[in-house]
């Protein structure tokens, strides 16, 4: 089973609202990413999460925020976003980052989110 | 710094031949894994195939296959038989292996061949 899910599969919010995204996988992977995908671009990376630890943060403004409660679910947390943060938001999961591990990384089918 | 090169933007392929996307990459390291990730209308990211730097042989899937050199740094995908479930974006993606701190590894991703099989 390589299925990574997220939900929602759609949100469409307004620049003041408070919402969560949702990602889970049941690989036993240890570690979990977030992504940003505009149209017709490739996925741009913005947070790492290695043993429910956050790893990496390209930067992110901090009007997302992600947190990791466990090592099969990752949130994103969304407030006060603006409209060019409207784009696909991926998930995804591989095995871990220690040298030896799978390198794969296993998508899910994202959330499309559109900022009013 | 590694960086990714899709060359072309879009391609297309009559349904049941044969279509290569290209990519090249560039990067100081000598073993790294290599990925060819399909994307289809659907928006899922798919992986399709994966290499790894350090075996000569190159990596096949059923009817997807790659073309590794890695001597000029290239890494090419043949679609055989093409069917039109294969029309998608095609993203090929880098990965070290060495660990040189956090970012180590990330996927470097090109900028994608868009894919058309025309019935």
């Amino acid at each position: 089973d390589t299925e990574v899910t997220q939900t929602p599969k759609h949100l469409v919010m307004g620049m003041t609202n408070k919402k969560s995204l949702k990602c889970e996988q049941h690989m036993g992977h240890r570690a979990m990413y977030w992504y940003k995908q505009k149209a017709k671009k490739p996925p741009e990376l913005m947070f790492v999460y290695s043993y429910e630890k956050l790893s990496i943060n390209e930067s992110v403004p901090s009007r997302f925020s992600p947190e990791c409660p466990n090592s099969s679910l990752l949130n994103l947390h969304l407030h006060a976003l603006q409209p060019e943060d409207s784009a696909l938001y991926l998930c995804a999961s591989s095995q871990g980052l220690l040298r030896g591990s799978r390198s794969e990384q296993y998508f899910g089918p994202g959330t499309r989110l559109t900022v009013t | 710094a590694q960086t990714v090169t899709q060359s072309q933007p879009e391609m297309s392929v009559q349904e049941a031949e044969t279509v290569t996307l290209s990519c090249t990459y560039d990067t100081s390291e000598s073993d790294y894994y290599l990925f060819w990730y399909k994307q289809p209308p659907s928006r899922q990211m798919i992986l399709v195939i994966r290499q790894e730097a350090y075996k000569q042989q190159n990596a096949t899937e059923n009817r997807f296959s790659v073309n590794f050199q890695k001597a000029a740094k290239s890494f090419s995908l043949k679609i055989s038989d093409s069917q039109l479930g294969d029309a998608a974006m095609y993203f090929c993606a880098y990965r070290s292996v060495s660990y040189s701190g956090a970012g180590s590894y990330q996927l470097t991703f090109g900028k994608g061949t868009k894919l058309s099989v025309i019935p």
